[in-house]
């Protein structure tokens, strides 16, 4: 998890947006994906986006990369108290092959009715 | 189709003994990785093994083993357990060459 970075806990409110961020540092990264972990269980794949989009829409979800920065994100719109996870951003290098992730320390989102 | 099934979901061991844990990816699915979670180190890859072949392999010492069979089930290995191996492993399964890792539900380890 050392190559990405992510801040650690997010309060917000019920019907609000909520974005979490992530920062990588291996700028040949192919894919990025957004993982939720519900306490308990494993993890659930969001969405993920390919390293030469900007922003990719799905839903309630949209995920910007900032490919300069190196910087991910990701917007979820109206929240809800279902939406209450830990939230992980992974990579995955051509070096290594598209099944071996390396994950964030994860994003704890509270969401409060 | 059925999700990724890891069993069993909880096993307590003692110091020094071996454990074996079983992923069943989901049907069609070639490529099967393992992952270590916990709460100091966060998500880290242990292997990954694609049509019986181990194709892949993450910075754990030799007593961290794995194998896949010809139905694409995989089992790893831990032996001699320590304590510090006490950790959620999740295993993932993906088909040859696309971008999606889909997660089973972990088998909570705890080694006493």
């Amino acid at each position: 998890g050392e190559d990405v970075e992510q801040s650690l806990f997010l309060s917000v409110r019920e019907g609000d947006s909520s974005v979490i961020n992530c920062t990588y540092t291996d700028s040949s990264s192919t894919y990025l994906y957004w993982y939720k972990q519900e306490p308990g269980a494993g993890l659930q794949l969001l969405t993920y986006i390919f390293s030469n989009m900007d922003m990719k829409q799905d839903q309630r979800l949209t995920v910007l990369l900032n490919k300069k920065d190196k910087h991910l994100s990701l917007r979820i719109a109206d929240t809800q108290t279902g939406d209450s996870a830990i939230y992980f951003c992974a990579e995955s290098k051509p070096a290594y092959g598209n099944n071996r992730l390396a994950f964030g320390k994860g994003n704890q989102v509270v969401v409060i009715p | 189709k059925a999700g990724v099934t890891q069993t069993p979901r909880y096993l307590i061991k003692t110091r020094g003994q071996q454990v074996t844990l079983s992923c069943s990816p989901i049907s069609g699915h070639r490529s099967v990785s393992w992952y270590q979670q916990t709460p100091g180190q966060g998500l880290q890859f242990l292997f990954e093994y694609f049509s019986e072949t181990q194709r892949n392999k993450g910075n754990f010492p030799g007593r961290f083993s794995g194998r896949q069979f010809s139905n694409s089930r995989s089992e790893m290995n831990v032996s001699t357990l320590e304590l510090g191996d006490s950790a959620l492993y999740l295993c993932a399964s993906g088909e040859a060459g696309n971008t999606e890792a889909f997660f089973g539900q972990g088998t909570r380890l705890t080694v006493v």
